[in-house]
């Protein structure tokens, strides 16, 4: 079974550009969710879509934003970039919704530099 | 309001000791518990969760937590470490709320484990 996919796994951006980062998760998970992983903050969280609907979002600028599309893969962009928002962006798929408290399964993340 | 705290940033232990990754939480309603592992520059591996029933989680490469309700503690351990174990680890409490927080993960800032040889 294949496991949560992130595209690209390395990015380099110049200020001011923006970028789209891609995740798709396993087959059948419908609820998808993105952190941002930073040496400084940690593990944050961005947002988390379920069934093509944001249902959480975390305490993010609005440059950053996502969409899920309606075979469950999700997108998240990022406009303006700041030298700060070089980062490890995990994305993570669950079975259900997480309201049972399945496992959330996470990609390989894509690691996004900002010169 | 949920939150983790991981109280040592580093853990060292020699290969073949027991090791202990501690982590305590704070959490609205009933505690869904998670530690994961992360290998450099790689994403967050699954290794246990606790969500209801015994409170010793048996997990993925040997690893157990003891989930502890008065202490609201959920420490990781493994009785005899290996030098393959190194790596960070992180403790997650899921979102009880309704609203902004079901379904989202609070992480610790992480622990570094080193088990030398």
């Amino acid at each position: 079974k294949a496991g949560v996919t992130q595209t690209p796994r390395y990015l380099i951006k110049t200020r001011g550009q923006q970028v789209t980062l891609s995740c798709s998760p396993i087959s059948g998970h419908r609820s998808v969710s993105w952190y941002q992983q930073t040496p400084g903050q940690g593990l944050q969280f961005l947002f988390e879509y379920f069934s093509e609907t944001q249902r959480n979002k975390g305490n993010f600028p609005g440059r950053f934003s996502g969409r899920q599309f309606s075979n469950s893969r999700s997108e998240m962009n990022v406009s303006t970039l700041e030298l700060g928002d070089s980062a490890l962006y995990l994305c993570a798929s669950s079975l259900v919704d997480g309201e049972k408290g399945w496992g959330y399964t996470f990609g390989s993340g894509t690691r996004l530099t900002v010169v | 309001a949920q939150s983790v705290a991981q109280p040592e940033d580093q853990v060292n232990v020699a290969e073949g000791n027991p090791l202990t990754v501690k982590c305590t939480y704070s959490v609205s309603g009933n505690p869904y518990l998670f530690w994961y592992v992360q290998y450099p520059n790689r994403g967050l591996q699954f290794l246990l969760k606790y969500i209801t029933g015994d409170n010793l989680v048996k997990g993925s490469y040997g690893f157990e937590a003891e989930f502890n309700k008065s202490q609201t503690s959920f420490h990781l351990k493994k009785p005899s470490a290996l030098v393959s174990d190194s790596a960070l680890y992180f403790c997650a409490v899921r979102g009880a709320d309704r609203g902004s927080t079901l379904g989202r993960l609070y992480f610790g800032r992480g622990t570094q484990l080193t088990v030398w040889p």
